[in-house]
């Protein structure tokens, strides 16, 4: 079993939609939990970083983490095709980081 | 500031040959990671090194090699390379410790033809 689980997806969804991005970890231990966007041929890019359950805003983004249930949630509010990348989620602690297999997300205009 | 950078951008090598991978992490951070993400396979974890010290190491054979600098740069090494060798190396920076959020470079392709 991965430590973290993401499904791949693809997911398309119309311009204005909210996006919602799931994933599961095994560990226990991870603490710390963190969110990715890849655009083609680019390395990820840093969205939202947490490490506490609970909701973390930031413009359209929102973070969420349930250490209970070990869920993490991306929402992306008023999707716009530049948000159109694979997300990979990912969750760390004790030395270890693990990723998810990314969701590649398309917004059609 | 100036982001993690990683050279070459692309390198093409046949089997059996060795490959190195440089890693320049952003000012202040000591911490590198090197995943590799072939294709379809999502991000694999390599090695993690801190203030010049192997800290962890993913499940790759002794081939995968790298070494962190003083000046915390740091060098992936693959050595009798095969054809599934073939992927995007990415190279990411931490400030300190383990529970710093990475930031990464845009990678290094390596062709194994």
């Amino acid at each position: 079993q991965k430590e973290v689980e993401q499904d791949p997806g693809p997911l398309s969804v119309p311009e204005g939609a909210i996006v919602s991005l799931n994933c599961t970890y095994s560990n226990s231990a991870f603490q710390y939990f963190m969110w990715y966007r890849q655009y083609s041929r680019k390395g990820p890019e840093l969205l939202m970083y947490t490490y506490s359950s609970g909701n973390k805003e930031d413009g359209r983004f929102t973070a969420q983490v349930d250490k209970s249930s070990k869920y993490i949630s991306l929402f992306i509010r008023d999707s716009q095709p530049s948000d159109s990348a694979t997300y990979l989620c990912s969750s760390g602690g004790d030395y270890k980081l693990s990723f998810g297999a990314g969701t590649t997300v398309t917004v059609r205009a | 500031e100036a982001g993690v950078t990683q050279s070459p951008t692309h390198l093409i090598k046949t089997r059996g040959q060795q490959a190195t991978l440089r890693c320049s992490p952003i000012s202040g951070h000591t911490s590198v990671y090197w995943y590799q993400q072939a294709l379809g396979l999502g991000l694999q974890f390599l090695l993690w090194y801190d203030e010049g010290e192997e800290r962890n190491r993913g499940n790759f054979p002794p081939r995968f090699s790298g070494r962190q600098f003083p000046n915390y740069s740091s060098e992936l090494n693959v050595n009798a390379l095969e054809l599934e060798d073939s992927a995007l190396y990415l190279c990411a920076s931490g400030r300190k410790a383990y529970n710093s959020p990475l930031h990464f470079g845009n990678g290094t392709r390596l062709t194994v033809t």
